[in-house]
Parts: C-alpha cells; structure tokens; sequence
C-alpha cells in the first residue's frame, strides 16, 4: 500500500504559467515533506522542504503547502520555465532519526515555450 | 559533480551472472542508501545503512546482497537477477539522524536479460 501518492502522472505547462504538483499521504506519522527533481539519466535532487509545523514553505519560484488535516501538500512553481521539464518525486519521512524518506511514484512536468 | 558516485552508470547482465554495483561518498556521511526505481513506480527503499551496520532490508530478495565495508563506500552484489530487476538503481547518503537531507548519486541503469 502506497504512503506517498501522486495521483498525477504528468503535467503539462505553458511557459510563464503557474505548475501544481499534488501529493497525498497516509500515514499520519510523517512530520517532514520533501520535493524532489530528477531530470533524465540524473540522480534525484532536492528541491524544497516543509515541516509539520508550518503550512507553507517558499523558496524563489517554488513554494510548498501543506495541509495537514487533509494530508495534503503541493508544490507551485511559479513562473514555470522550460528548464524546469523533469520529474517531480513527493517524499515524507517520520519523526523517528534515521527514517528513511519514502517516496512517491513522480509526476513528469513539461513546461513548453 | 553530485559528491555520491556510483558505477557502472549503465550495465546489461543475463540471468545467470553475478555483477556489483559501486557507491562511494566523501562527504562525511554516515547513512548510506540504495533505492530502486523502476518505470511508473515510486522510489523503493531496498536498504539502509547507519556507521555501517545495516537497519533496514525492506523485505528484499536475497538476490540482492548489500555490502558496506566503511561508511564511504557501499555495494550491491547482484547474482541469478530476473528480468523484472531491470530498473534505475540509486544510491544516496546523508549524516544519520538526517534523511530528509538526503544525496543521490546518479544511478546505475541495469538491463538484465
């Protein structure tokens, strides 16, 4: 059973327009939300983060919600760019050191110009 | 430059072989990871390992074998694979007490046939 879910497989933007990329998240325990960006025959790279605590994270053109009672979060990128055509991995970890982070299956973001 | 290297970046392996995957990092690191990543499904956590001792097998099969002789390097020891093993093998590393802040390295695409 999945723990991460992005329901989306893939998105496609126009250049300049707004991206959302939605995550939804069972286990109630996870307390720390992670998006990553893998571009093709690259590792997964970090991107932005949220804690429990906060509903919202920003960070440049990227910012994250969260909602907690919904189990909920969302990365918007704002004004999407060509450059950011990759895939988008959802992640969550608990409040246990050392956990591991478990991720979702990846939405593939296409920004045309 | 990541600061996690794995190689080989690419392998092909018949059923029968018996091959390694490598990981090395010099970051300081004390957690060492490896994921899988097959096509439309999310990032599996297979192993992990914390000052070298091993704390999670997340129910992996013995074909796979994890090696971590010092908390630089890390190894996956293949033998008598299947077809469906064919996937995107990474390896990531972080200070333990600190998986949020995982590295990825940039994997090892491996074809086994």
């Amino acid at each position: 059973d999945q723990q991460v879910k992005q329901n989306s497989p893939s998105l496609s933007v126009q250049e300049g327009r707004i991206s959302i990329l939605n995550c939804d998240y069972t286990n109630s325990m996870f307390d720390y939300f992670l998006w990553y960006k893998k571009y093709p025959a690259e590792g997964p790279t970090f991107l932005i983060s949220i804690s429990s605590i906060k509903d919202k994270n920003e960070d440049g053109r990227f910012t994250v919600f969260l909602n907690k009672s919904a189990k909920h979060l969302s990365l918007h990128i704002v004004p999407s760019q060509p450059g950011d055509s990759a895939v988008y991995f959802c992640a969550a970890t608990g409040n246990q050191a050392g956990t591991a982070l478990i991720f979702g299956k990846g939405t593939t973001l296409s920004v045309s110009s | 430059e990541t600061g996690v290297t794995q190689t080989p970046r690419h392998l092909v392996m018949g059923m029968t072989n018996k091959k390694s995957l490598k990981c090395e990092q010099h970051l300081g690191h004390n957690a060492m990871y490896w994921y899988k990543q097959s096509a439309k499904k999310p990032l599996e956590l297979m192993f992990v390992y914390n000052f070298k001792e091993q704390t999670e097998n997340n129910s992996v099969p013995s074909r796979f074998s994890p090696e971590c002789p010092n908390s630089s390097h890390l190894f996956l020891h293949l033998h008598t694979l299947q077809p469906e093993d064919s996937a995107l093998y990474l390896c990531a590393s972080s200070r333990r007490g600190l998986a949020e802040k995982l590295l990825f390295g940039s994997g090892t695409q491996l074809s086994v046939l």
